[in-house]
């Protein structure tokens, strides 16, 4: 079993929809949870990342973090054809220089 | 500062050959990785550096692969003897400061072995 699974999709929807992506995890050391974005033949983009349960805003971007149930979110409101591209969960504990584990990356398409 | 560079961007070589990475990073930032990525997954760790000593490297690496960072500046990752396994994007990361605050990637080298 991987450490952090990440459904891969793909995911479709229409422009302007509400996107959800989502994470599970299994080590209870995690205590920062990210989200990188990842387009075609780029390095990844760090969006948000969160230390410990709870909520954090960003503009369209809003990600949840559950520790007691080792589960982690993403939300995407009024999604745009410009939010097309992979979304990788990443987290990391205290120890071991940050060093950071992602998930596979959930590939979005948004509709125009 | 434009980020974190990476170079070549791609790279093709035949089987047994040997490729060298290099990577700058951001200049302030003391922290130093290096993931490989291969189709449909996520970047997998393999080594980091906190100024110039290399502090962790991953099972994943090899005894074909060697990494540098001299002076705490820039990076170089070696692969001896390439296998057709080896075939990935090699992506550099840098950070800073004792607490978390994210990695910066550069875009990576695509190395194909053939």
């Amino acid at each position: 079993q991987k450490e952090v699974e990440q459904d891969p999709g793909p995911l479709s929807v229409p422009e302007g929809a509400i996107v959800s992506l989502n994470c599970t995890y299994s080590n209870s050391a995690f205590q920062y949870f990210m989200w990188y974005r990842q387009y075609s033949r780029k390095g990844p983009e760090l969006l948000m990342y969160t230390y410990s349960s709870g909520n954090k805003e960003d503009g369209r971007f809003t990600a949840q973090v559950d520790k007691s149930s080792k589960y982690i979110s993403l939300f995407i409101r009024d999604s745009q054809p410009s939010d097309s591209a992979t979304y990788l969960c990443a987290m990391t504990g205290n120890t071991g220089g940050f060093k950071t584990i992602f998930g596979a990356g959930t590939r979005l398409f948004v509709k125009a | 500062d434009t980020g974190v560079s990476q170079n070549p961007r791609h790279k093709i070589t035949k089987r047994g050959q040997n490729v060298t990475f290099r990577c700058d990073p951001i200049s302030e930032h003391n922290r130093l990785y290096w993931y490989r990525q291969t189709l449909g997954q996520g970047p997998e760790f393999l080594t980091y550096f906190q100024n110039e000593a290399q502090l962790e490297k991953s099972r994943l690496l090899s005894d074909r692969f060697s990494a540098e960072r001299p002076k705490g500046s820039f990076s170089t990752l070696e692969i001896q003897r390439t296998e057709q396994g080896d075939s990935a994007m090699y992506l550099c990361a840098s950070s800073l400061g004792t607490d978390y605050s994210g990695y910066t990637f550069g875009s990576g080298t695509r190395l194909t072995v053939v």
